[in-house]
């Protein structure tokens, strides 16, 4: 079984500070995570991806992820936010177990960023 | 290259009636997943397609929800007879290969209102 968890239902930001979004997961096998964001009105665009090569992945629009696996974590960082970043965000977890679920996406609650000028 | 898409945008529709969602995957994806979420609560799985069979149904609700991927290609959702519980957004996604490391694209989503 896998489970995600996003420790922040809202976050707000200044616009320039540092983002900081929160995931933490749960798998029986060694996991695949992505990071997705839904701006209003629009479908989810996939931000970055964990696959087991690198621990810290870079995505689009500069931020990042850093897999952690002693703390079972993968949060979402950017240096300096921008007004364009605000939406909901989503971490998930796809499901490396064998049969039918193969590839089964867990999403977490999301988490709203919102960013003030 | 275009999307995935999702007909309608939006639906209301009343208690006991029937609706259909479909899905456009990107074309040459043979992977296809229904996805939804309630208000309030996080996206859930629903079923995913290989080509035309069924890989994985577990996440479907009920026997009131049947979906199909005739020839392989788009997919259909249908709802009968609906319930207020349906209400939600539902989202269409797509893969060209059945791995948990591939990204799967998403649609824009229907919101389905039941009143």
């Amino acid at each position: 079984a896998q489970s995600v968890t996003q420790l922040d239902s809202h976050v707000s930001v200044s616009e320039g500070t540092p983002v900081l979004l929160r995931c933490n997961y749960s798998s029986s096998y060694s996991p695949s995570l992505f990071w997705y964001v839904q701006h209003p009105n629009k479908g989810l665009q996939l931000l970055l991806k964990y696959t087991s090569a690198a621990t810290l992945v870079k995505g689009i629009n500069g931020f990042e992820a850093e897999f952690k696996k002693s703390e079972t974590s993968f949060h979402l960082t950017k240096p300096s936010a921008h007004m364009s970043d605000a939406a909901e965000y989503f971490c998930v977890v796809s499901s490396n177990a064998g049969g039918t679920s193969y590839g089964k996406l867990t999403f977490g609650q999301g988490t709203i960023l919102t960013v003030h000028p | 290259e275009a999307g995935v898409t999702q007909f309608p945008s939006h639906s209301v529709i009343e208690k006991g009636q029937t609706v259909t969602l479909r899905c456009d995957p990107i074309s040459g994806h043979d992977n296809l997943y229904w996805y939804r979420r309630v208000m309030g609560k996080e996206i859930k799985f629903l079923l995913h397609f290989v080509k035309e069979s069924k890989q994985d149904e577990s996440g479907m609700p009920n026997n009131r929800f049947l979906a199909e991927r005739t020839g392989g290609t788009y997919s259909t959702l249908k709802v009968q007879p609906a319930e207020l519980e349906d209400s939600g957004v539902y989202f269409c996604a797509s893969s060209p290969l059945w791995r948990p490391t591939d990204t799967q694209y998403f649609g824009p989503g229907t919101r389905l209102t039941v009143l």
